[in-house]
């Protein structure tokens, strides 16, 4: 069965300092992964995606994930983060089908000044 | 912007009441998704079509809910008679077609239900 474990529920971090938000994903074969983010009263923006290839993948605002098949880990990373990055992050996991997108429970994450 | 375009952005309804929303999916998409987000932001998928076909469908769905995606109209979701418990963010999501695509969501139509 397909899971996405986000084991923080909220992450605090100040503006200008690195960010990593944890993901951790159950699933059979080859997964594809994503994050998303979801700013207050809007719906999901794709923030990057994985398949295949090098296992650091570049996204949108200078995110950055990297995929640890032998973790079954899609951390997600940025050198410096601004307030407006605050918004809550979705981790993702989709099989090689049309079915359905697996979400976790997501991280808020709070950029203080 | 989002391109998956969802109505009402938020609607209210009394219990017993329906409650229908619509999306209209990314132009070339053909497979539409139905998730609920309730205020713990946990995601429950509803349903999901590819062209007007019923691919998978959750058992509430199945019970309380109706949906369909015509050809050359909107999709939308309805529920038949509205409970307390269905008080969330619906999300319409629309992918092209083939393995692992990525899932292009609507700002959600935001249910309160009274």
């Amino acid at each position: 069965a397909q899971s996405v474990t986000q084991p923080d529920a909220r992450v605090t971090v100040s503006e200008g300092a690195s960010l990593q938000l944890r993901c951790k994903y159950s699933y059979s074969g080859t997964p594809y992964l994503f994050w998303y983010v979801q700013y207050p009263r809007q719906g999901l923006q794709l923030l990057l995606k994985y398949y295949s290839g090098d296992p650091v993948v570049q996204g949108v605002n200078g995110f950055e994930a990297e995929f640890i098949k032998s973790n079954s880990s899609f951390h997600l990373r940025k050198a410096s983060v601004h307030w407006s990055d605050s918004a809550v992050y979705f981790c993702a996991v989709r099989g090689n089908s049309n079915n359905r997108i697996f979400f976790g429970d997501g991280t808020q994450l709070v950029v203080k000044p | 912007n989002s391109k998956v375009i969802q109505t009402p952005r938020y609607l209210v309804k009394g219990q017993g009441q329906k409650a229908k929303m619509r999306c209209i999916p990314e132009k070339g998409h053909p497979v539409v998704f139905w998730y609920q987000q309730n205020k713990n932001n946990e995601f429950k998928f509803l349903i999901n079509f590819q062209n007007q076909e019923v691919l998978q469908q959750i058992d509430m769905t199945e019970k309380r809910f109706s949906a369909e995606c015509p050809s050359n109209s909107p999709c939308s979701l309805e529920i038949q008679s509205s409970e307390a418990g269905d008080s969330a963010l619906y999300l319409c999501a629309s992918s092209p077609q083939g393995a692992g695509n990525t899932l292009y969501f609507g700002e959600g139509s935001r249910l309160i239900v009274v």
